[in-house]
């Protein structure tokens, strides 16, 4: 089956630093969404991009399907922040929404 | 107004003892999901039902039964509870391979 594979697993910034999460992933997908787990354990939508370039305020995601990965940006991270990010794939032809490990982010004041 | 909810949100139980989750969308979607996340944060696919019907079973343990009454509502029954079957479970539903939305999620705690 499909791999996803994201990285970092774990990343520490201060408060107002920027960062990039990447997602690859190991074949030919119909979409990719990004999650955000927050410390409550909600899954919160943040991007569903099969492909390009989407920004929402701080943060924003690109897709680039042919080369198979995705990017994360975050921007003037802040406290809110702090959680545990998932990119998912549906692989072509399938029901099936796969997750990758996560990335934990622990933004610090 | 929520668009996936399920219920309960915390359920401690005892090993042996039979429970169930309950999940509903308003979203009129067609497709939904259960998936179990682990201690190590790890989500993971159970079923998949679309219209009603089981198109994904991923060697769940047939301890575990889904029920999908109406496209609006898949529901997860768990018998015979084991220590093992703690986790955190999520209700999901999309059109079919389109953006998928989650519940707030079932923590299930056997002791």
């Amino acid at each position: 089956g499909i791999q996803v594979e994201q990285s970092p697993p774990d990343l520490i910034l201060q408060e107002g630093a920027n960062s990039t999460l990447r997602c690859n992933f190991s074949d030919s997908v119909n979409n990719l969404q990004w999650f955000h787990q927050n410390p409550w354990g909600q899954l919160i939508n943040l991007f569903y991009i099969p492909s390009g370039t989407k920004q929402n305020g701080r943060l924003s995601a690109t897709t680039v399907a042919t080369e198979r990965y995705s990017l994360l940006y975050i921007s003037s991270s802040q406290t809110t922040d702090s959680g545990v990010y998932f990119c998912a794939v549906f692989p072509g032809g399938s029901e099936k929404l796969v997750f990758g490990k996560g990335t934990k982010l622990t933004v610090n004041p | 107004d929520t668009a996936v909810s399920q219920t309960p949100k915390y359920l401690v139980t005892q090993m042996g003892n039979d429970k169930s989750i309950k999940c509903e969308q308003n979203l009129g979607h067609d497709t939904m999901y259960w998936y179990k996340q682990d201690s190590k944060k790890f989500l993971k696919i159970m079923f998949s039902y679309n219209n009603k019907e089981l198109i994904i079973n991923e060697t769940v343990p047939n301890r575990f039964s889904p029920k999908s009454p109406d496209k609006a509502h898949l529901n997860l029954h768990i018998n015979s509870l084991e220590l093992g079957d703690s986790a955190v479970y999520f209700c999901a539903s999309s059109q079919v391979r389109t953006e998928a939305f989650f519940g707030q999620g079932t923590r299930l705690t056997v002791v």
